[in-house]
């Protein structure tokens, strides 16, 4: 098993563009969570979801979006980009929930210009 | 609210000096508390977690739920423990999982 993958590895967009972001998990697991890591901050809480429904949310405005697939996979849309967007995102996955030992992938670089 | 303080954002020791990387956090109930570790072009990783209550790459960490603090220490530091150190807050509550800012440890020669 390779682990947590996402993809793309980085990403450019401009200001007011949408972007996607994919997370596949490791096999097994049925819960992914995703993170923002801006530079010199641990990693931001910005949804769960367990078995295809959103189980958390953070405090993150209403365009940052996310989904869960039947195979677990996950994608984040982010729409109307801003500069403050840019930053790591970080999947990661687990058995359960949120309190469980989370598995990181190596995450997505956006750059916003 | 849950907040994660690491009060450091940089540690330097020397190899075999002891290490203490301090981690304080505010949750009114029982937290799940976990340190997490990523080495130079690494994942991040799980180092250990309250409930284990397992010592990991010599690392030891203790619920003090009185100073509301989860420290993590190390008797003897190695070089290979240079890295960067998160400590994380989570409840089954919530369902979400609060870091701090992280602490970088460099351990000198």
């Amino acid at each position: 098993d390779a682990g947590v993958t996402q993809s793309p590895t980085h990403l450019i967009k401009t200001r007011g563009q949408h972007v996607t972001l994919r997370c596949s998990p490791i096999s097994g697991h049925k819960s992914v969570s995703w993170y923002q890591q801006v530079l010199g901050q641990g990693p931001q809480f910005i949804f769960q979801y367990y078995e295809k429904e959103e189980r958390g949310r953070g405090n993150f405005p209403d365009r940052f979006s996310a989904r869960q697939f039947p195979n677990y996979s996950s994608e984040l849309n982010v729409n109307a980009l801003l500069l403050g967007d840019s930053a790591l995102y970080l999947c990661a996955s687990s058995t359960g929930l949120a309190a469980d030992e989370q598995f990181f992938g190596p995450g997505t670089r956006l750059t916003v210009l | 609210a849950q907040r994660v303080t690491q009060p450091e954002k940089l540690l330097s020791v020397f190899k075999g000096a002891p290490v203490e990387l301090k981690c304080n956090y505010s949750y009114s109930g029982s937290p799940e508390l976990f340190w997490y570790v990523q080495y130079s072009r690494q994942r991040l990783q799980l180092l250990l977690r309250h409930i284990s209550r397992e010592s990991i790459k010599g690392f030891t960490a203790d619920l003090n739920k009185g100073e509301t603090s989860f420290h993590l220490k190390k008797p003897f530091a190695q070089e290979e423990d240079s890295a960067m150190y998160y400590c994380a807050l989570s409840t089954y509550n919530n369902n979400d999982m609060r870091f701090g800012a992280g602490t970088r440890l460099t351990v000198k020669p």
